[in-house]
């Protein structure tokens, strides 16, 4: 049982595309997030939803919108994709927001994604 | 957001214990020690995190000195399993903000 899933795992797509990822977590989870981990294996936080609304929003172009249809799925669009953009992107969620309390990061595997 | 420094990388026999440790001098009083790994390939996964006191669980022990400028991790006993690049993570007011690591070779 997969607890935190994205889809796809690797997405190699052309610059001006525009893609989305998706996440879900069978945690029962209120809150969910997306990282970005670049080539030099730098984990920053993106965004963070709890129970559908915005939380977090780091300095990240708005080329990239988050969507969360329910407290399960958390998905990422990002439109005119860049170069710059490939990394490898990682969904989490955690049972409260991790200003609240010290409930620990469930991450899925990643999304590996490359701009050609 | 205070900061943490950590070894670029450590090696270790397998089945020997493994100290990993990490250096946060401008720690503040509310700021709590979290600590997780990211196997190869995969996600990271929290292993276990304090404020003041050691701490124990059935995958690590965290050693926190006193003045709370440091931390030590403390695998009891390695396995290949283990290696992975370890984070030492000191968690703010709302989120947590990862360095660049400790990579853990363990020797067959």
């Amino acid at each position: 049982d997969t607890a935190v899933s994205q889809t796809p795992k690797y997405l190699v797509t052309q610059m001006g595309n525009d893609k989305s990822i998706k996440c879900e977590q069978n945690l029962g989870h209120d809150t969910m997030y997306w990282y970005k981990q670049d080539s030099k294996k730098f984990l920053k936080i993106m965004f963070s939803y709890n129970n559908k609304e915005l939380i977090i929003n780091e300095t990240v172009p708005n080329r990239f919108s988050p969507k969360s249809p329910d407290k399960a799925h958390l998905n990422l669009h990002i439109n005119s994709l860049e170069l710059g953009d490939s990394a490898v992107y990682f969904c989490a969620s955690s049972y409260l927001p991790t200003g609240t309390d010290n409930s620990p990061l469930h991450f899925g595997n990643g999304t590996r994604l490359t701009v050609t | 957001d205070a900061k943490t420094t950590q070894p670029n990388s450590m090696e270790s026999n397998e089945e020997e214990p493994v100290h990993l440790p990490c250096n946060h001098s401008t720690i503040s009083g509310t700021d709590y020690i979290h600590w997780y790994r990211q196997l190869p390939s995969q996600g990271p996964e929290y292993v276990i995190h304090g404020l003041t006191s050691n701490v124990n669980n059935r995958m690590a022990s965290l050693a926190i000195a006193e003045d709370r400028k440091s931390s030590t991790l403390i695998l009891h006993r390695a396995t290949l399993r283990d290696a992975a690049v370890y984070y030492c993570i000191l968690k703010g007011t709302y989120k947590y903000i990862f360095g660049t690591g400790t990579r853990l070779k363990v020797l067959a």
